[in-house]
């Protein structure tokens, strides 16, 4: 059973970069059907996704944070990391991580989300 | 950007059927998943290929997609099912969700 575990700070002061960590057990960051992601869920509101990358180091990015964003792997200790720059009150939110299937595009496996906090 | 819509909230009786929408542009030519998502927890996937249920989910619910309008029912609705529901659709470079829908079950 695949299991995904968030990890990182939950407070960060504004201006300095959100960093967290989604640690990957039960399965191969390496296996290359599948592509690793971030999401977030404001307080009270929707889903938005962040970001994806494929163990071979491809990314993409909503445009919407692309400017600040960055994803990268670590095959080794089978896990991949998040980074949000300059960050803002706004960036306030519960941060998944989860796997998804290429081809598909459905998210089939989640971790537990993380609250991060950026006092205003 | 792409964007999916859907309504902000459905309301439905114990035993009755739930229909939960999800509009987009030609949203019928993409995969959409559907996830239910209660309050603390992570969401969990119900409806992926637009039809198809994963292990473990009950046949009630099912799922359609078509022209620009993709559906999640919920057929014999239980109490249980009272949650949040995400549409979301994938292209090879980028996921977009839907506002959600609130399932009030009453």
């Amino acid at each position: 059973q695949v299991q995904l575990q968030e990890s990182g700070p939950g407070l960060v002061k504004p201006s300095q970069t959100l960093s967290l960590t989604c640690t990957v057990s039960g399965g191969s960051i390496s296996s290359g059907i599948y592509y690793w992601s971030w999401i977030r869920q404001h307080p009270g509101k929707g889903l938005e996704w962040i970001g994806y990358i494929h163990y071979s180091g491809s990314t993409y990015y909503n445009p919407s944070l692309r400017s600040r964003v960055t994803i990268s792997v670590n095959t080794s200790m089978n896990q991949f990391s998040l980074k949000l720059s300059s960050v803002t009150a706004a960036d306030t939110a519960v941060y998944y991580c989860a796997r998804i299937l290429g081809g598909s595009g459905k998210f089939d496996y989640w971790g537990q989300g993380t609250l991060v906090t950026v006092p205003s | 950007s792409y964007e999916l819509t859907q309504p902000p909230s459905v309301s439905v009786s114990p035993g009755q059927t739930a229909s939960i929408t999800c509009s987009g542009d030609k949203l019928g030519d993409k995969y959409v998943c559907w996830y239910q998502q209660k309050p603390g927890q992570s969401p969990v996937l119900v409806i992926y290929e637009d039809t198809k249920r994963p292990s473990g989910i009950p046949e009630r619910f099912s799922g359609s997609n078509s022209g620009n309008i993709t559906t999640l029912t919920i057929s014999g609705t239980q109490v249980m099912d009272e949650a949040d529901y995400y549409c979301q659709a994938w292209d090879s470079t980028s996921v977009v969700f839907g506002g959600g829908t609130k399932l009030a079950v009453l």
